[in-house]
């Protein structure tokens, strides 16, 4: 594609309820990353994939959190049993393989009631 | 680990006029990348500008010029001819140049810029 892409572009879930949160980075790019940004601050990376390795998942809060990228394009971060603290923007980013320009997806609004 | 500190969280320009965001980071490396994103109220993030550590020069696009001050670990993005447009919250960011686990960007916090008419 031409960008980016992220789905859904808003998410409301009650507490204690699963999320998938979908990104499809541009075609081609090896390298896509995870953060998560809280309102008035600056994302917070949580882990990245080269192809369909994850390379660094240091970023992960807990083990609530994971991510995926099995054919090495498509990738799905899945919250388990989700907290309010969770709630927060969840953005995607990809590039070249060993690219310093990142591109971001719009990302995905979640809210947890 | 690396750190970006941006230590001003708002700041005010008049619309025509000058004004220059600071960012100040910490590493152990000699080569690296550092970067300037803009996110207006779409939440977009849109990149301004980028510098590698081994050039001298300081990156300049349009409007938007950096201060690369490598040795007090110091990069400040300046925005000439202010318009309302410029009107965001900026992120200073720094890469590793290499691939694999250090690869990621790490971001500061932020800082609101508002452009008075």
């Amino acid at each position: 594609g031409a960008g980016v892409s992220q789905s859904p572009r808003y998410k409301v879930t009650k507490r204690g309820q699963d999320v998938a949160l979908r990104c499809d980075p541009i075609s081609g790019h090896v390298s896509l990353y995870w953060y998560r940004q809280a309102l008035g601050q600056g994302p917070e990376f949580l882990t990245y994939f080269n192809y369909e390795a994850q390379q660094d998942k240091s970023g992960l809060p807990n083990d609530r959190f994971s991510a995926e990228r099995p054919e090495g394009s498509i990738s799905t971060l899945t919250i388990q049993r989700t907290e309010q603290r969770d709630s927060a923007m969840y953005r995607c980013a990809s590039s070249l393989m060993g690219g310093e320009k990142l591109f971001f997806g719009s990302g995905t609004q979640l809210s947890v009631l | 680990a690396q750190t970006v500190t941006q230590s001003q969280p708002e700041m005010s320009v008049q619309e025509a006029e000058t004004v220059t965001l600071s960012c100040t980071y910490d590493t152990s490396e000699s080569d690296y990348y550092l970067f300037w994103y803009k996110q207006p109220p779409s939440r977009q993030m849109i990149l301004v500008i980028r510098q590698e550590a081994y050039k001298q020069q300081n990156a300049t696009e349009n409007r938007f010029s950096v201060n690369f001050q490598k040795a007090a670990k110091s990069f400040s993005l300046k925005i000439s001819d202010s318009q309302l447009g410029d009107a965001a919250m900026y992120f200073c960011a720094y890469r590793s140049p290499y691939t694999g686990a250090n690869s990621k960007l790490t971001f500061g916090k932020g800082i609101t810029l508002s452009v008075r008419p």
